[in-house]
């Protein structure tokens, strides 16, 4: 089976651009969430999504948003890019969306802003 | 705030040793205790996990040890391998406001020489 798949694999974008990630979850999983990855961290919680409500935010701005489509895949939005926003984007997908369940990573969209 | 405390930040073992990395957790809230492999430009690949109802889980090589009281979890890898070498994430979830969202320790650099 395939695992988590991610669009773009890297992408470079200016000050002040717009970006969309798209991520497609394990098939079966009805549950995905977005980690940010700095350079040299450990990832960080941005959304989660279930049966395409937001079920949890994470502490970024509202510059980030996100959707879940009815086939479960999911895009994550970001405007006004910012140096800072340089990052690895990670999705993870799970069977449902309760607590407790292996959340699985694709292998994310590494975006660098200039 | 929820955190989850990783240590060490870099570890270098001999082929055939141990190797241990160490967690530990402040919100009694947290449920679910996973640990992910991650090499580099690739996702976090889920290795092993261990809910705070046992005392410890191994599967193969790697063993999670978890103490409740103490608020705090390890993984050992026993018999490493240059191909362990990479960076290892402890991460937790769990409780009303966290939910399934994972929030992850800040990694270790895993060597293993030959």
């Amino acid at each position: 089976d395939a695992g988590v798949t991610q669009s773009p694999t890297h992408l470079i974008k200016t000050r002040g651009q717009h970006v969309t990630l798209r991520c497609s979850p394990i098939s079966g999983h009805k549950s995905v969430s977005w980690y940010q990855q700095v350079l040299g961290q450990g990832p960080q919680f941005i959304f989660q999504y279930y049966e395409k409500e937001e079920r949890g935010r994470g502490n970024f701005p509202d510059r980030f948003s996100a959707r879940q489509f009815p086939n479960y895949s999911s895009e994550l939005n970001v405007n006004a890019l910012l140096l800072g926003d340089s990052a690895l984007y990670l999705c993870a997908s799970r069977p449902l969306g309760g607590p407790g369940y292996p959340q699985y990573f694709g292998p994310g969209t590494r975006l660098t802003v200039l | 705030q929820q955190q989850v405390k990783q240590s060490p930040q870099s570890l270098i073992v001999q082929k055939g040793g141990i190797s241990i990395i160490n967690c530990a957790y402040e919100n009694t809230a947290f449920d679910y205790f996973p640990w992910y492999q991650q090499f580099p430009g690739k996702g976090p690949a889920l290795l092993i996990a261990i809910r705070p109802d046992v005392s410890e889980k191994k599967e193969g090589r790697f063993t999670i040890s978890f103490n409740k009281s103490a608020k705090q979890f390890s993984l050992h890898i026993m018999d490493s391998q240059p191909g362990d070498s990479a960076t290892y994430f402890c991460a937790a979830s769990g409780g009303e406001t966290s939910g399934s969202r994972l929030t992850f320790g800040e990694g270790t650099q895993l060597t293993v020489n030959p």
